[in-house]
């Protein structure tokens, strides 16, 4: 079964501050990984997908993740935060080859509480 | 357009209760997914539906709880005997497919008291 580590459970910064919410994902022969933003009182919103391609995936509001294969890792960053970009983000996985049943079903991190200070 | 919507956003209940929570998804989509947030944890998978038919129903945590969508449409999760345990917000997502990009509702808060 796929597991996803989020190595910080809170990430303080300050406004336009680089940042980087890290994640690693257990070992397979092929994932697909994306990462979901949650502002307060709203429902997780898509930022970025990895499924194939380029490593370097750039998303919405300017964040970008790159795949490393060999760590297992997809760490999310942005050149410069924003207040507006407080919120929480979730790493997840899911295997593109698994049965067309189960290919949706996607397995979270816990989760990186990003903080912006002004 | 309209997006996912969860009702109620929030349900009280006491311990022992039958609780249902509602999911009305993105119009056309025919994958549905039920996912639950405990408290400071990331969603998991409960259940999902591709039409009418529950494809994978691994997550589902004991016989209590239980999902419906009788139409490919709206879907209902029942948790019958309700336990403090089951208290965490529960996330609808629909899809295109299932390997279309999922969009989430804003989810039911549910209290077990």
């Amino acid at each position: 079964a796929q597991s996803v580590t989020q190595l910080d459970s809170q990430v303080p910064v300050f406004e336009e501050a680089p940042v980087e919410l890290r994640c690693n994902y257990s070992s397979s022969v092929s994932v697909y990984l994306f990462w979901y933003v949650q502002y307060p009182n709203q429902g997780l919103q898509l930022l970025l997908k990895y499924l194939s391609g380029s490593t370097l995936v750039k998303g919405i509001n300017g964040f970008e993740a790159e795949f490393n294969k060999s760590q297992t890792s997809f760490h999310l960053r942005k050149p410069s935060v924003h207040i507006s970009d407080t919120a929480e983000y979730f790493c997840a996985v899911t295997d593109p080859n698994a049965g067309g049943t189960s290919y949706g079903k996607l397995t979270f991190g816990q989760g990186t509480i990003l903080t912006v200070h002004p | 357009g309209a997006g996912v919507s969860q009702t109620p956003s929030n349900k009280v209940t006491e311990k022992g209760k039958y609780v249902e929570l509602r999911c009305d998804p993105i119009s056309g989509h025919t994958a549905l997914y039920w996912y639950r947030q405990s408290l400071g944890q990331g969603p998991e998978f409960l259940i999902y539906f591709q039409g009418t038919g529950a494809a994978d129903d691994s997550g589902l945590p004991n016989d209590r709880f239980f999902a419906v969508r009788p139409e490919g449409s709206v879907s209902t999760l029942k948790i019958q005997r309700t336990e403090r345990g089951d208290s965490a917000v529960y996330l609808c997502a629909s899809s295109l497919g299932s390997r279309e990009t999922q969009y989430f509702g804003p989810g039911t808060r549910l209290l077990v008291l």
